[in-house]
């Protein structure tokens, strides 16, 4: 089955600098990567996700890249704001399995004023 | 911008106490998810249900746990006799059958077993 791999743990930043937080997952199979944004005690909110016939994929500040032969992708955050800190997960589905959302561990990004 | 809701947003029970969780989806969705999240874990798959029946459950999904689509709108899921490991944040989520990579979630019910 799939199995996502989510690094790191915990970011810290300055706010203003870029955030880059990375995900590999384990089934070639897999087409559509989503990355959702928890913040505390709130609903997991997807923010962008890309499917794999594109490389990359940007809307303003965030941005997902995705690089199939390696299977890992990554979410860019530029021009950090205190706003995005929070938990970001990256996930992976099994279509195969009732389209079921495979989570990473989830990144703890705080960005510092 | 429509939205899933779910209720209630904390459920306080005893052990061995049966829960009801409702959820209401998005209104054009058609697939179903609850997924489970433990306090600062990750958030974990439960089950899938599409055209009324259940499409994948995981092995969390006990025999202690039941879902339904008792009507066109809700979809619940029923825990029979709740362990105090069922402490968690218990989410539904929907998706769009012209999109059903994307799945947006509620914002979950808190279920403390005491």
């Amino acid at each position: 089955g799939e199995n996502v791999e989510q690094h790191p743990s915990t970011l810290s930043v300055q706010e203003g600098d870029s955030a880059v937080i990375k995900c590999t997952y384990s089934d070639s199979a897999s087409n559509y990567f989503p990355w959702y944004k928890q913040e505390l005690g709130k609903r997991p909110q997807l923010i962008i996700d890309i499917r794999s016939n594109v490389g990359e994929k940007k809307d303003q500040r965030i941005a997902v890249t995705l690089n199939k032969t390696a299977k890992h992708f990554s979410l860019h955050i530029t021009e950090t704001q205190p706003e995005d800190s929070a938990v970001y997960f990256c996930a992976a589905p099994l279509y195969n399995q009732g389209g079921k959302l495979i989570f990473g561990q989830g990144t703890e990004l705080s960005v510092k004023p | 911008e429509p939205e899933v809701t779910q209720t209630p947003s904390h459920q306080v029970t005893q052990m061995g106490q049966e829960v009801i969780l409702r959820c209401v989806p998005i209104s054009n969705h058609l697939y179903f998810y609850w997924y489970r999240q433990i306090l600062g874990q990750k958030v974990e798959f439960l089950v899938s249900f599409y055209n009324n029946e259940i499409s994948e459950k995981s092995e969390i999904f006990d025999d202690q746990f039941s879902v339904e689509r008792p009507d066109g709108s809700n979809f619940t899921l029923k825990i029979r006799s709740t362990k105090l490991e069922d402490s968690a944040m218990y989410f539904c989520a929907s998706s769009d059958p012209s999109s059903s990579y994307e799945q947006y979630f509620g914002p979950g019910t808190r279920l403390t077993v005491t």
